[in-house]
């Protein structure tokens, strides 16, 4: 079956740094990666869309300069937290649609962000 | 504004019992999904329905597309299928977006 890894899976830092997350198609090409955040108790929100080759298109409120977006291949993408703040901890869940896909999505395991 | 609903919002369950969670969306979509999320926090695919039934071992997933609802039933629960399931929709008119919508899940508990 189709499989979608992230990595890494927690990660602590401190407010100010910069961290990055990467989410990987292991046995199929991802034309389109989604990046969703999810706050505790509350349903997945998609952050952005990320479309190999392009730029990203980021959902209404979230700021592209913070959340840098790179899908440089067609099973990866990367998701850069800048300048982390405490207000940016959450859980960070990337999902991939295969090529030639109509609706299939597939979810990775999710990251957990906590900023000091 | 194109909106998911699901109910229960909760649901406590004894082993064995049958268990069925709701989901109604607001306009026609191309494709539904059933989630599940385990308290460590990944998600897993259950089915994607655009029309009709599917069913996976205890998992039986339907759709009514008339009645812009579905519905996720597990029979002979276990305490192993507590988690939250969340229901996500393609709207049709994306067009060639294909993001989710998604419920705010359904925290289901099953006790032995």
């Amino acid at each position: 079956g189709a499989v979608v890894s992230q990595h890494p899976s927690r990660v602590i830092c401190k407010s100010g740094t910069s961290v990055k997350i990467e989410c990987r198609s292991l046995d199929f090409q991802a034309t389109t990666m989604f990046w969703y955040r999810q706050f505790p108790k509350q349903s997945l929100m998609l952050m952005a869309t990320s479309n190999e080759g392009s730029k990203a298109t980021y959902e209404q409120g979230v700021e592209k300069d913070k959340f840098l977006i790179n899908h440089a291949s067609l099973t990866l993408s990367t998701l850069t937290v800048t300048s982390a703040h405490p207000e940016d901890s959450s859980f960070y869940i990337c999902s991939a649609k295969p090529r030639g896909a109509h609706n299939e999505q597939f979810f990775g395991p999710g990251t957990r962000l906590t900023v000091l | 504004k194109n909106e998911v609903e699901q109910s229960p919002q909760n649901l406590t369950a004894q082993e064995g019992e049958f268990i069925t969670i709701n989901c109604s969306y607001s306009v026609g979509i191309s494709a539904l999904h059933w989630l599940q999320q385990h308290p460590g926090g990944g998600i897993v695919s259950l089915f994607m329905l655009s029309s009709g039934k599917k069913k996976h071992g205890r998992l039986i997933a339907t759709i009514n597309i008339q009645e812009k609802h579905s519905s996720l039933h597990i029979t002979a629960s276990h305490p192993r299928d507590s988690a939250v399931y969340i229901c996500a929709v393609r709207w049709r008119s994306g067009g060639s977006n294909y993001k989710l919508t998604f419920g705010k899940g359904t925290l289901l508990t099953v006790n032995p």
